[in-house]
């Protein structure tokens, strides 16, 4: 059964840091391109973040640019997301969703059920 | 950016109606990228249709996706209880991905 479990998401304060965790189980992790996307209390998805099945390619929204970084640990089957300098719109749900590249594509497959992060003063 | 407009916002029918729910991007897309998904109220979302016309596992088939370039088309043949909820459109495109801003299917 595949599983993905988010964690790391509180209340931080604007400017502050927040490390997300996403621990993934029931598919093979280091086949797999990794995601973050994000939903603002009562509005739609944001696309955020994703780092290849490789880590050799890391593509940012421009809302986070230079904020943000993507990591993934093979060993550990986990994805991660370091969020610094963080802002009032920051405030969102953020899944974490696998995908399969190329050929093989079928959207972002598998979702966790997210974790909240808030900011604010 | 490649901007994805869905449309209508909100969609009001009774089940058994048939529901189209229209995605139009601001430039061609392509095809194998260009993703439906469902969220229904306090769940993660799920892939409905993928490459634009192919049923992810699981999608009944009253779900059927249709379009290319800049135009797609999600149909619902027959709404059931459980399909109502928001649906989102979304691809790959310069190297970022897009989401449209999402239909909204409540019942009448």
């Amino acid at each position: 059964e595949v599983q993905v479990v988010e964690s790391g998401g509180g209340l931080a304060q604007p400017g502050g840091s927040l490390r997300l965790s996403c621990v993934a189980s029931g598919f093979t992790f280091s086949s797999y391109a990794m995601n973050w996307v994000r939903q603002a209390p009562g509005k739609g998805l944001e696309w955020v973040s994703t780092i290849t099945a490789g880590g050799d390619i890391i593509i940012y929204a421009d809302s986070v640019k230079g904020r943000f970084t993507i990591s993934r640990d093979i060993s550990k089957n986990t994805l991660f997301l370091q969020m610094n300098n963080l802002r009032a719109e920051d405030t969102a749900l953020y899944y974490c969703a696998n995908y399969v590249s190329g050929t093989r594509y079928k959207g972002f497959e598998d979702w966790g059920q997210g974790t909240l992060v808030t900011v604010s003063s | 950016e490649i901007v994805l407009t869905q449309s209508p916002g909100t969609l009001s029918l009774s089940p058994g109606e048939r529901a189209i729910l229209s995605c139009r991007a601001s430039q061609s897309v392509t095809s194998s990228f260009l993703t439906w998904y469902q969220q229904t109220p306090g769940q993660a979302p799920r892939v409905l249709i993928y490459g634009s016309s192919h049923r992810a596992a699981g999608t009944p088939d009253r779900f059927s996706g249709s379009g290319s370039g800049t135009d797609f088309t999600l149909t619902i043949s027959r709404l059931e209880p459980e399909d109502f909820g928001v649906y989102y459109c979304q691809q790959y495109g310069d190297s970022r991905w897009t989401f449209g801003q999402g239909t909204k299917v409540e019942i009448k």
